[in-house]
């Protein structure tokens, strides 16, 4: 089986603009959680997706989105861009109550 | 609300001795809990996990931890060290019921030859 994929893995943005990351999850897996991960912050939960729908969100602001397609595969929104998102973004995939797997990342350089 | 503690930032060990990270949490019933260990600029990599059963739990090399409900702690260790173990570990606490887990703020550990 395929693991996690992310595209793209390394992205450079402006602040203002906006970004969109893909995660393919493992095959037959429902669930996708996003998580940020800071030097500072640690590994701070996004929001999770399952079978379509945002089943959980963390404590990000509005300008933090995403949406899981049929297919199961997500994508992670962030519009208007700050410095302080620059980040390695995460994600992952599970099916019931199994650990779960994680993409490589994708590293969010906001200059 | 669920939570997890690692309060130790960075540990350090020589080769060959033992090693043991440090991880207690906070959660509503009974927990679904899990190791990982992250290497730089890559994703966690899933180490081992309790869900139900034995206390001890063996996972990927040679890694186990040890879940002990009245401590609300689940420590790993391992123990004989190497120096490849060196990375970043992280515990995490997910409700039964909940889809969301709830990540550690992670553990460095230093493997010294």
């Amino acid at each position: 089986k395929a693991g996690v994929t992310q595209t793209p893995r390394y992205l450079i943005k402006t602040r203002g603009q906006q970004v969109t990351l893909s995660c393919s999850p493992i095959s037959g897996h429902r669930s996708v959680s996003w998580y940020q991960q800071t030097p500072g912050q640690g590994l701070q939960f996004l929001f999770e997706y399952f079978s379509e729908t945002q089943r959980n969100k963390g404590n990000f602001p509005g300008r933090f989105s995403g949406r899981q397609f049929s297919n199961s595969r997500s994508e992670m929104n962030v519009s208007t861009l700050e410095l302080g998102d620059s980040a390695l973004y995460l994600c992952a995939s599970r099916e019931g109550a199994t650990e779960a797997f994680f993409g490589q990342g994708t590293r969010l350089t906001v200059v | 609300a669920q939570s997890v503690a690692q309060p130790e930032d960075q540990v350090n060990v020589a080769e060959g001795n033992p090693l043991t990270v440090k991880c207690t949490y906070s959660v509503s019933g009974n927990p679904y809990l899990f190791w990982y260990v992250q290497y730089p600029n890559r994703g966690l990599q899933f180490l081992l996990k309790y869900i139900t059963g034995d206390n001890l739990v063996k996972g990927s090399y040679g890694f186990e931890a040890e879940f002990n409900k009245s401590q609300t702690s689940f420590h790993l260790k391992k123990p004989s060290a190497l120096v490849s173990d060196s990375a970043l570990y992280f515990c995490a606490v997910r409700e039964r019921r909940a889809g969301k887990s709830t990540f550690g703020d992670g553990t460095t550990l230093t493997v010294k030859p």
